[in-house]
């Protein structure tokens, strides 16, 4: 069973571009988190998804920002108009739930740059 | 709102010596967990604690949680290089979550020979 795949692994893109992150939670996992690391610092929640709905996105910045998690295909981070402010690492992780035993399982992790 | 506050957030300990890492929240907690992270890399689970007094271990890194004190610690002992790492405790909210980890800064550790 293959863990949570994430990519690109590392995104370079000029202020004003749009980056499109992608997560392909682990097998038989309905729940995707995305939680964003700044240098230095924890990780802070932005949004949480099941199949083809938006359960909650009190994390996310209210503009420029927008997440999907399609019936078929991976979960989809995107961001409209990058600024510096939005170099960090990106980070999702999948469940099969959200009360204990189950655990979220966390991705590699995308490493975006706006330069 | 859940806070969750870590300290210290830098640590140089050298091999062999003892050393507690401590985490205080806020609010009341669903679950308590322990993450370590390496540079560049993503977070690996260590320990999940559920209820007071609740202890774990593994080699050298011993968990522990106090819920009326709202407070776990990380305890290392005879630290070894390899240990070097960043530490997260991350909670879960009792109510009104879903399932949302909220984080910690990280501790940022190095052992040094």
């Amino acid at each position: 069973n293959a863990g949570v795949m994430q990519n690109p692994r590392h995104l370079v893109r000029r202020r004003g571009q749009e980056a499109r992150l992608r997560c392909s939670p682990m097998k038989g996992h309905s729940h995707v988190y995305w939680y964003r690391q700044l240098p230095e610092e924890g990780l802070k929640f932005m949004v949480y998804l099941q199949k083809e709905n938006i359960i909650d996105e009190s994390g996310m910045p209210k503009e420029r920002f927008s997440a999907e998690f399609p019936k078929e295909g991976p979960s989809i981070l995107r961001i409209q108009q990058v600024v510096r402010g939005d170099s960090a690492a990106y980070f999702c992780a999948s469940s099969q739930g959200i009360t204990y035993p189950y655990e979220q399982y966390f991705g590699p992790g995308t490493r975006l740059t706006v330069t | 709102e859940l806070k969750v506050e870590q300290n210290p957030l830098f640590l140089s300990m050298q091999e062999g010596k003892n050393y507690t890492i401590y985490c205080n929240y806020s609010t009341t907690s669903d679950r308590l967990y322990w993450y370590r992270q390496d540079p560049g890399k993503s977070l690996e689970s260590l320990f999940v604690l559920l209820s007071n007094g609740a202890v774990k271990q593994e080699g050298r890194l011993m968990a522990s949680l106090d819920t009326k004190a709202r407070l776990s610690t990380l305890h290392i002992t005879a630290a070894v290089h390899d240990l070097s790492a960043t530490y997260f405790c991350a909670v879960v909210l009792t109510r009104g979550s879903q399932g949302n980890l909220i984080f910690g800064k990280g501790t940022k550790l190095s052992v040094k020979p």
